[in-house]
Formats: C-alpha cells, sequence, structure tokens
C-alpha cells in the first residue's frame, strides 16, 4: 500500500540558512500535519491543512511557513535556520476527519 | 508532551507480557492512540481507542482505558526483541483539528 513520502529524507543546512521539506500524502488524503520531533523529545505539532487551507496552528516558529498544494502534497519552508532547528520532521496525511494518521519516514534536518 | 505522561523505560524478558501506561489530561480526546517508533524510523500506528470504550484487543496487544483516572495502558502478549522501540501514547483532543498530543515515549528494552 502507498504510503506518506517525504523529501529530502537528510538535509544539512547552515546557520541562517534556508530549507523546504516536501510531503506527499496518500492518495486520496486531503489532509496533512506536520509535527517536529527534537532529539530524544516526542513529536510537537506545527501546523496541519485540509482542502488547501490551514486548518490548525500549534508551536511553529514565525521563520516557518508552510502550505497545501492542488495535488494536496505540502511543503514546509523554513528561513533564517538556527541550530534549534535540528530535528526530525514528520508529515502525517488522513482522511478529513478521520482518527487515523498515518506517518512518513521523516525528514532529518541538521542546522551547523 | 506536557499533558500526556509516560514512565521513560521499561525492560522486560522475551516471552513475557509487557504493560506500558499513560496518563492524559485533557477529558474531552475523542479518541487516544499508541504510536511505535524504531531507531531512525517514523511513527507506526499500532491501535487506537475510541474514549467511550474501556478495553480493545488486536491479536498481541490489549488497549485498556480507564477514564475516570484518564489512564491509558498497552499490554503486549509474547513480547518478542523485534518489539524493542519507544512507544508513544498520544491523544486528540475534540475541539482540534485532529491534531496529535504525544507523550514523551517510553523505551521498551526485551532482553533475549
Amino acid at each position: 500500500a502507498a504510503g506518506v513520502i517525504q523529501s529530502p529524507r537528510h538535509l544539512i543546512k547552515e546557520k541562517r540558512e534556508t530549507a523546504t521539506l516536501k510531503c506527499y500524502p496518500i492518495p486520496r488524503h486531503d489532509t496533512v500535519y506536520w509535527y517536529q520531533q527534537g532529539p530524544g523529545q516526542d513529536p510537537q505539532f506545527l501546523i496541519s491543512f485540509y482542502e488547501k487551507m490551514q486548518s490548525d496552528k500549534g508551536s511553529i516558529p514565525d521563520r516557518f511557513s508552510a502550505q497545501q498544494f492542488s495535488d494536496y502534497h505540502s511543503e514546509l519552508n523554513m528561513s533564517s535556520l538556527e541550530l534549534g532547528d535540528s530535528a526530525l520532521y514528520f508529515c502525517a496525511s488522513t482522511i478529513a476527519r478521520s482518527y487515523e494518521q498515518y506517518f512518513g519516514p521523516g525528514t532529518r534536518l541538521t542546522v551547523t | 508532551g506536557e499533558d500526556v505522561e509516560q514512565s521513560l523505560f521499561l525492560s522486560v524478558r522475551e516471552g513475557d507480557s509487557s504493560v506500558i501506561n499513560c496518563t492524559y489530561t485533557d477529558s474531552s480526546s475523542t479518541y487516544l492512540y499508541w504510536y511505535k517508533q524504531e531507531p531512525g524510523a517514523g511513527l507506526q500506528l499500532l491501535t487506537y481507542i475510541f474514549s467511550n470504550m474501556d478495553m480493545k484487543q488486536d491479536q498481541r496487544l490489549t488497549v485498556l482505558l480507564n477514564k475516570k483516572d484518564k489512564h491509558l495502558s498497552l499490554r503486549i502478549a509474547d513480547t518478542q526483541t523485534g518489539d524493542s522501540a519507544i512507544y508513544f501514547c498520544a491523544e486528540s483532543p475534540m475541539d482540534s483539528s485532529y491534531k496529535l498530543i504525544f507523550g514523551s515515549g517510553t523505551r521498551l528494552l526485551v532482553r533475549p
């Protein structure tokens, strides 16, 4: 069965650079969630989209922005990167109002 | 997560049962979940329980929910070495976009 695809899987950036993370949801899923998992931490909700509109916002820094496109894929744009942004970034997808979120393999971002 | 608490570590012998506990705070949560994360990997949805249930069994997994005490547990029968991983419980508050609020995770180590 098709799963959530995230790219790239690994990304190394320097401080103050920008990064773009991509998420391709499971086919027919219209809702996307982004989570950030710092080293040894639990995943923290960042932002979600339903039908290309932002549906909820969590502890996402102002330096980050995200959007969902007409094909339902989503991109997380991160600017002015800081060392503390080093983390695993997960995308999860679901069909709207479904209780089952399926996670991608994550993008490991390292900021040096 | 600040609203969902778990013990940090559990060690069991192969073949024994494992019980991982979780307490949550949001009584409005509609669904409660258990996710498994292996090293360097994504989050795998193991099982979930609707808040009006008190037990759910799925093969080797049994979820117990005590709504009065806001206590959730995951029992793994006949634990195998492949069960070694971090287990996260998560809640999904009803007044949200179904975002997940995770606990801090319990690291399960299965000894041969």
